[in-house]
């Protein structure tokens, strides 16, 4: 029972471009969001987050996108860059669960130049 | 500040063996965790801790142990080796408590291989 989807495994677009790279989850008691970048033979590191008391958070070319009735979130990378071509994970929390985390299958985002 | 460390980076394990995985963070977390990540998955967790002295199962903890004596240490221990143990190890940790997000700080990891 994957309770944070990412249906899309891979996804390749040019320099310069957006990235969009998507998150549906179906436990409505998740409160807090996170996505987390991974390169090769590397631990994953944090990249932006988002509390469902808000819509939306930005950071620099970050912004991730929380629509709580469509359990859907999305993160968008403007203007993608080839260094940004990693594994993005999705990871959801709720409130008071020994900060556990629960974590999508990833998405492999290509930047080509 | 060194963050979370792992080690070693990398480990064969022949069928049968025990072995550690160390994991070490400086930032006095309070909670610690281990995940294991099988090709084209996601992140399983095995076992945390939200304090010294205190540890608990994840998802798959069957095969592994924990222990945590210190703030800093979080060690995994698997013994005898099975194939379906090779895997890669991420430890992570987080300072837990009121206010404080859930963004969890990771280590390199430990490539594991069971032959």
């Amino acid at each position: 029972d994957q309770q944070v989807k990412q249906n899309s495994p891979s996804l390749s677009v040019q320099e310069g471009r957006i990235s969009i790279l998507n998150c549906d989850y179906t436990n409505s008691m998740f409160d807090y969001f996170l996505w987390y970048k991974k390169y090769p033979a590397e631990g994953p590191t944090f990249l932006i987050s988002i509390s469902s008391i808000k819509d939306k958070n930005e950071d620099g070319r970050f912004t991730v996108f929380l629509n709580k009735s469509a359990k859907h979130l999305s993160l968008h990378i403007v203007p993608s860059q080839p260094g940004d071509s990693a594994v993005y994970f999705c990871a959801a929390s709720v409130a008071g669960n020994n900060r556990k985390l629960i974590w999508g299958l990833g998405t492999s985002l290509a930047v080509n130049p | 500040n060194a963050g979370v460390t792992q080690t070693p980076k990398f480990r064969i394990l022949k069928i049968g063996q025990s072995m550690t995985l160390q994991c070490a963070q400086d930032m006095n977390h309070n909670y610690m965790y281990w995940y294991r990540q099988d090709p084209g998955m996601g992140l399983k967790l095995i076992y945390y801790s939200v304090g010294a002295g205190i540890t608990d199962k994840g998802e798959v903890p069957n095969g592994y142990n924990v222990s945590r004596s210190t703030t800093e240490d979080f060690p995994l221990r698997l013994e005898l080796a099975a194939p379906s143990q090779t895997s890669v190890y991420f430890c992570a940790s987080t300072q837990g408590g009121t206010g404080f997000s859930d963004t969890q700080y990771f280590g390199p990891g430990t490539r594991l291989t069971v032959l």
